[in-house]
């Protein structure tokens, strides 16, 4: 059975920093494309950031350019996502989702909020 | 962006009956592999998304034949053919040709 475990979420000032991560089991982790997708409070969906199974490819939406890295390793079954300099718009539920012909598999999510 | 257009917003449903929810997008679909990657997603309250149909018409193991997705180019459609209890949630759209992949705004299913 495939699996997605988020970790790492709380309470943060603005611009400050954030490590989340991401256990994946059930499945070859290192043959996947992997999304995280995030959530504002009563919000839609966005995804934020995808890489590819090498890491070798990584793309992010204009909004976290320059402050989010999204990173995987392979041999540890796991995803990551730094966020730096966060903004209370960054406040949401971030979820790991992984890529078979779109999101076929989503984590239970994890709680990022930014506020003083 | 391509952005994604749902239909309607909120759509009070009766047991039994049947509902539909429209997804437009603002630019076509249609991958350079021949592919259309259109998805729909249903989120209960409190819960995580699911995905139900993806590749425009191709259901999800495990979802019940009641859910069908059809549609071609930049006009997708969801259609539930005997609303069950179970189905009250937020429907969701979402583009996976062109990133950043992008969903619509959700549809609030609910009972009459």
């Amino acid at each position: 059975e495939v699996q997605l475990v988020e970790s790492g979420g709380g309470l943060v000032q603005p611009g400050g920093s954030l490590r989340l991560s991401c256990a994946a089991s059930g499945f070859t982790f290192s043959t996947y494309w992997m999304t995280w997708v995030r959530q504002a409070p009563g919000k839609g969906l966005e995804c934020v950031a995808n890489i590819k199974q090498d890491g070798s490819e990584r793309y992010y939406v204009d909004s976290v350019k320059g402050r989010f890295t999204i990173s995987r390793d392979n041999a540890k079954n796991s995803l990551y996502l730094q966020m730096n300099s966060l903004r209370a718009e960054d406040t949401a539920v971030y979820y790991c989702a992984r890529e078979t012909r779109g999101l076929s598999h989503w984590g239970q999510g994890t709680m990022v909020t930014v506020s003083s | 962006d391509v952005v994604m257009t749902q239909s309607p917003l909120s759509l009070p449903v009766t047991l039994g009956q049947a509902a539909s929810i429209s997804c437009r997008s603002s630019q076509s679909l249609v991958y350079s592999d021949g592919n259309t990657y259109l998805s729909w997603f249903q989120q209960r309250p409190g819960q995580s998304p699911r995905r139900l149909i993806y590749m425009v018409s191709k259901r999800d193991s495990g979802v019940p034949d009641r859910f069908t997705g059809s549609g071609s180019g930049t006009d997708f459609t969801l259609k539930i053919s005997r609303v069950e209890a179970e189905d009250v949630g937020v429907y969701y759209c979402m583009q996976g040709t062109r990133w950043p992949w992008t969903f619509g705004q959700g549809t609030k299913v609910e009972i009459k």
